[in-house]
């Protein structure tokens, strides 16, 4: 069974940092590229970066680009999300997700809630 | 840049009947289109992907068609677990949602 749990969310001030944690397991990790999906509170789904399966290319939204990094851990089955330079906008559920084919996603994680607020 | 417009916003209806929802692309994303459901509460879920190619698991009573830039999701007898939001996708872009509401 595939599972995909994420942690190191939390309440976190303006400007601060958190790095976010994806512990995968039930597939063979290191052949799937895989994203980071967020949804502020109350609004849609918004695509925030995804990486190659052997980590060598990856992809950021605009509007991250310079303050978040994905990266992952083949080892260790693990994808991560650091985020730097924290905004009130970055409040949101952040989803771990497994990308399927063309960033479409088959498999999401419980999702983990980050608030950006002083 | 391609925008996914989503109608209706919301979508009001009773169960068993037929729910048709849209995806309009800004300019023709070929065949690369996806749909999700989302409860509330949960983790979006993959319909479809590539227009019209079912995700696992997904009842046979969803179907999904379209291409270019006109895209349809067709629930044809909504189920209680049905009603939820709906997502189109086309690579890093999402639409913005059709609510699903019981009427």
């Amino acid at each position: 069974e595939v599972q995909l749990v994420e942690s190191g969310g939390g309440l976190v001030q303006p400007g601060g940092s958190l790095r976010l944690s994806c512990a995968a397991s039930g597939f063979t990790f290191n052949r799937y590229w895989m994203s980071w999906v967020r949804q502020a509170p109350g609004k849609g789904l918004e695509w925030v970066a995804n990486i190659e399966d052997d980590g060598r290319d990856k992809d950021h939204l605009d509007s991250v680009k310079g303050r978040f990094t994905i990266s992952r851990d083949n080892a260790k089955n693990s994808l991560y999300l650091q985020m730097n330079s924290l905004r009130a906008e970055d409040t949101a559920v952040y989803y771990c997700a497994r990308v399927k084919t063309f960033d479409v996603v088959d498999y999401w994680g419980q999702g983990i809630l980050v608030t950006v607020s002083s | 840049e391609i925008v996914l417009t989503q109608s209706p916003a919301t979508l009001s209806l009773s169960p068993g009947e037929r729910a048709t929802l849209s995806c309009r692309a800004s300019q023709s994303v070929r065949n690369y289109l996806a749909w999700y459901q989302q409860r509330p509460g949960q983790a979006p879920r993959l319909l479809f992907y590539d227009t019209s190619n079912r995700a696992t698991g997904i009842p046979a009573r969803f179907s999904a068609s379209g291409s270019g830039t006109d895209f349809t999701l067709t629930i044809s007898s909504l189920e209680p677990e049905d009603f939820a939001v709906y997502y189109c996708q086309q690579r890093k872009r999402f639409g913005g949602g059709t609510k699903v509401e019981i009427k």
